[in-house]
């Protein structure tokens, strides 16, 4: 099955500075979304891509849809101790339906 | 309320034994799911159901059975256990029309011993 791979495996950043992760595929994606997961708990929906080029924030976290439809992108700006997580994205290909397909995960770790 | 609720989180069982692991969403979703997350956390997966019908089927041993009496309740039904079911499964529902899983359970943490 198609898999995403995500980039890096895992950052260890200070608080508040600016996280950058990206999602790349070898297919043409037309929907792009960016889950979170926490230890013992499963991902939460942070933000939904539809359209290339498309740029959408929630609160501190801006993900882009990237104009090759093989790639997004998520920022996190002056990061918390509470983004901890692993931070996934998926995506689904035009002609697969609702299937969508998920990457290897970022593991983002936070020090105060 | 929990939105989307999985009983049980934890299961130990013997290999060969027969498991069920019951979903339960009260969202008024239309659209329910099974993913497997092994131990790497991949995320893959396995079952989608609308409106009780099934939608998605991916390569998945037919010892995993999965029912839906109505469009709240999904349950996966696996025989025969294998090692290599050891997994954390995640039940998750969504609206028909978007197709995304918008909302997941906290997980069943699947172990064979």
């Amino acid at each position: 099955g198609q898999q995403l791979n995500q980039s890096p495996q895992s950052m260890f950043i200070q608080e508040g500075e600016d996280v950058s992760m990206n999602c790349t595929s070898s297919s043409i994606f037309n929907t792009w979304l960016w889950y979170k997961q926490e230890p013992g708990e499963g991902p939460v929906l942070l933000i939904a891509l539809y359209k290339a080029g498309e740029l959408t924030s929630n609160g501190r976290l801006t993900a882009q849809f990237g104009i090759t439809r093989k790639d997004s992108f998520l920022n996190i700006s002056a990061s918390i101790p509470s983004d901890v997580g692993i931070y996934f994205c998926a995506g689904r290909r035009s002609n697969t339906g609702n299937q969508f397909y998920f990457g290897t995960g970022t593991s983002l770790t936070v020090i105060p | 309320d929990t939105a989307v609720s999985q009983t049980p989180k934890y299961l130990v069982t013997q290999m060969g034994n027969d498991k069920s692991i019951k979903c339960e969403q009260n969202l008024g979703h239309d659209t329910m799911y099974w993913y497997k997350q092994d131990s790497k956390k991949f995320l893959k997966i396995m079952f989608s159901y609308n409106n009780k019908e099934l939608i998605i089927n991916e390569t998945v041993p037919n010892r995993f059975s999965p029912k839906s009496p109505d469009k709240a309740h999904l349950n996966l039904h696996i025989n025969s256990l294998e090692l290599g079911d050891s997994a954390v499964y995640f039940c998750a529902s969504s609206h028909t029309g978007l197709g995304q899983p918008q909302h997941f359970g906290d997980g069943t943490r699947l172990s064979i011993l």
